[in-house]
């Protein structure tokens, strides 16, 4: 079947990095997507990987390693806006997106 | 309008009865696609369309149907709406539904079925 693990819920500290994990096990690959939740709102995306390694845009990096079906989210200087659901997402070999069940981060001052 | 919009934005619903929901985007995205998402699961695909006048089956699509008439609409129908219907329908699209290709999500719809 297919897979995929997130931590469900994280808490860290204003201004701290904090890495959110996943791991997947899907039919076929073709991408690794992070989108960013609000409550009550909409995913937002924030990354796309398909090739192994890191990417980074502004205070978020993500990085990917196909061979152990991995990918963390890094998030620097945590601002409070930062509290969301991360969902972490796999295109399969139909590209359609399988999706975790999304990480809960909670920021404390 | 700018992106994608979905109607209404939330329902209560009495078993039984039929419903549509909404979406239509403004981007001439090829690509359509409709989600569940229920509290601790991940978003599940219920129907998607990678063109107009194409649709198909995702995970979940047992008492739902859609239609893509056009490039911009794509409604799903609830025909006789059950209680583990409940749920946050968040419909979304990209350009191509292919590889590399993001989708982008509507404001989403709350459905209650009672």
């Amino acid at each position: 079947g297919q897979n995929i693990d997130q931590p469900t819920e994280m808490t860290a500290t204003e201004g701290a990095i904090v890495q959110i994990n996943c791991t997947y096990q899907t039919s076929g690959f073709n991408g690794l997507f992070w989108y960013q939740q609000h409550a009550g709102e909409a995913p937002t995306f924030l990354s796309y990987n398909v090739l192994d390694g890191l990417e980074e845009k502004g205070r978020f990096s993500s990085f990917l390693s196909r061979s152990k079906g991995y990918s963390y989210l890094l998030l620097k200087e945590l601002q409070m806006k930062d509290s969301a659901s991360y969902l972490c997402a796999v295109q399969d070999s139909n590209y359609q997106l399988i999706w975790g069940a999304g990480t809960k981060l909670i920021i404390k001052p | 309008i700018a992106g994608i919009t979905q109607a209404p934005t939330s329902q209560i619903l009495a078993a039984g009865r039929r419903m549509t929901l909404r979406c239509t985007q403004d981007m001439r995205h090829n690509a359509m696609y409709w989600y569940r998402q229920d509290l601790g699961l991940g978003l599940r695909l219920i129907h998607y369309s990678n063109t107009a006048g194409t649709t198909g089956k995702g995970e979940v699509p047992d008492g739902y149907s859609v239609s893509r008439a056009n490039t911009d609409d794509f409604p799903l129908t609830l025909a006789s709406a059950v209680p583990s219907q409940t749920s946050v329908y968040f419909c979304a699209s990209s350009f191509s539904g292919g590889s590399t290709d993001t989708q982008y999500f509507g404001p989403g719809t709350r459905l209650t079925v009672l």
